[in-house]
């Protein structure tokens, strides 16, 4: 079983539409969750981080955790062919501070 | 000020060349970072610096050999290197070891031939 797992994709939304994005890991102690977006050829750019269960909402994006289920998801609202990339997951323990990142999910944004 | 500046961006080398990657940030942070990223794959960490002092490694095999000469710098030294070290490296920074939320620099994309 890998740590850190997604779907890799393409999930395909269109303009304006709501993407959802999925994440599951393995190792309960995990204690930080984050999302980052990567364009082709381009480095991980942050864009959520989560810490408690619940939601976490900034500008279109909401991110969401469970720790019970072991589940962390994103949605994007309004989705824009800017957002077109690919999601990468990442979780970690506080110590030691090691990102274990998922495979990514491709997201393609249709007009 | 939330950069983090590879240089260089692209590198092609020979399997006998030596050359080096270089890494520097001015965000105060303490902890950086040394990632590979293989095609269609995740970043994998290689090495983490915490205070400029190396504390973790990630098993790396010794062709490649960090250097960290102050809290602001971070270099990756290459030497005979294989074909299937071509990858994209990544250079990232936080506050802090513990404090994970990591930025990355744009990174070297890195042919070895």
């Amino acid at each position: 079983q890998k740590e850190v797992e997604q779907n890799s994709g393409p999930l395909s939304v269109p303009e304006g539409a709501i993407a959802s994005l999925n994440c599951t890991y393995s190792d309960r102690g995990s204690q930080s969750f984050f999302w980052y977006r990567q364009y082709s050829g381009k480095s991980p750019e942050l864009i959520m981080f989560i810490y408690s269960n619940g939601d976490k909402e900034d500008g279109r994006f909401t991110a969401q955790l469970n720790k019970a289920s072991q589940y962390v998801s994103l949605l994007i609202r309004d989705s824009q062919p800017s957002d077109s990339a690919t999601y990468l997951c990442a979780v970690t323990r506080y110590t030691p501070s090691k990102l274990t990142f998922g495979t990514g999910t491709r997201l393609q944004v249709t007009l | 000020d939330t950069e983090v500046t590879q240089t260089p961006k692209h590198l092609v080398m020979g399997m006998t060349n030596k050359k080096s990657l270089k890494c520097e940030q001015h965000m105060g942070h303490r902890a950086m970072y040394w990632y590979k990223q293989k095609a269609k794959k995740p970043p994998e960490l290689m090495f983490v610096y915490s205070y400029e002092k190396l504390s973790i490694n990630e098993s790396v095999p010794s062709r490649f050999s960090p250097e960290c000469p102050n809290s602001s710098l971070l270099n990756l030294h290459l030497h005979a290197l294989q074909p299937e070290d071509s990858a994209l490296y990544l250079c990232a920074s936080s506050q802090r070891q513990a404090s994970v939320e990591a930025f990355f620099g744009q990174g070297t994309r890195l042919t070895v031939v």
